[in-house]
């Protein structure tokens, strides 16, 4: 069955430390793929998307992700976080004119000030 | 701006008591969904209308049903609501226009039931 995983279910952090998510999926097909983020209280957001090109990907607030076809993944990542970046955030997959998302399970990313 | 809208965004229901929530775009998007979202889990597609084109998931209970009147509105009418029911419920929209059909939501109605 087509899956999307992301590994960690909870994140610590201080702030200025480096982040990084993983995210794999199991779709055969050429896919797009995405990172949305909820922040507390709000809704879901649209961090970054791929869907061709540059396999290096820059979304808003600093976020980059890059997609590896070899690896099946699409890690999500930022240099120096901030106590702004707490939030919950979702890898999601498509498949290449397929209008439903798939998502991860999401992880929880906390920021300690 | 344009943007996807639902009301109300907090409802409070009683066990049973049939329950309508609404949901609206201003982007013009041919496709609307609406996901349930329980606490800490990853939004749960329930169905999604593509234009008039209504496509339920498969493990969609059958208490959820959807209406969409025109391309701006559609509804969420929960039948008779269980306490399981008490969730988030988010809508979305996409287009075909952008590169990836990115999903575009709203603020979510988070329901109560009691």
């Amino acid at each position: 069955a087509q899956s999307v995983s992301q590994h960690n279910h909870h994140v610590i952090l201080s702030e200025a430390a480096s982040l990084e998510l993983g995210c794999n999926y199991s779709y055969g097909g050429t896919v797009n793929l995405f990172w949305y983020v909820q922040y507390p209280g709000q809704h879901l957001q649209l961090l970054l998307k791929y869907f061709s090109g540059d396999p290096l990907v820059k979304g808003i607030k600093g976020f980059e992700a890059e997609f590896i076809k070899s690896k099946f993944s699409f890690n999500l990542r930022k240099p120096s976080v901030q106590w702004s970046d707490t939030a919950e955030y979702f890898c999601a997959v498509n498949l290449f004119n397929d209008y439903k998302l798939s998502f991860g399970a999401g992880t929880t990313v906390t920021v300690r000030a | 701006d344009a943007m996807v809208i639902q009301n109300p965004r907090y409802q409070v229901t009683q066990f049973g008591k049939p329950v309508t929530l609404s949901c609206s775009q201003t982007l013009n998007h041919n496709v609307m969904y609406w996901y349930q979202q329980k606490s800490s889990q990853a939004p749960k597609l329930l169905f999604h209308y593509y234009d008039k084109d209504f496509n339920n998931e498969a493990d969609t209970p059958d208490n959820f049903q959807s209406r969409r009147p025109n391309t701006s509105f559609c509804f969420l009418d929960i039948r008779s609501p269980g306490l399981g029911d008490a969730a988030m419920y988010l809508c979305a929209t996409s287009t075909p226009r952008t590169a990836a059909y990115e999903q575009y939501f709203g603020p979510g109605t988070r329901l109560t039931v009691t």
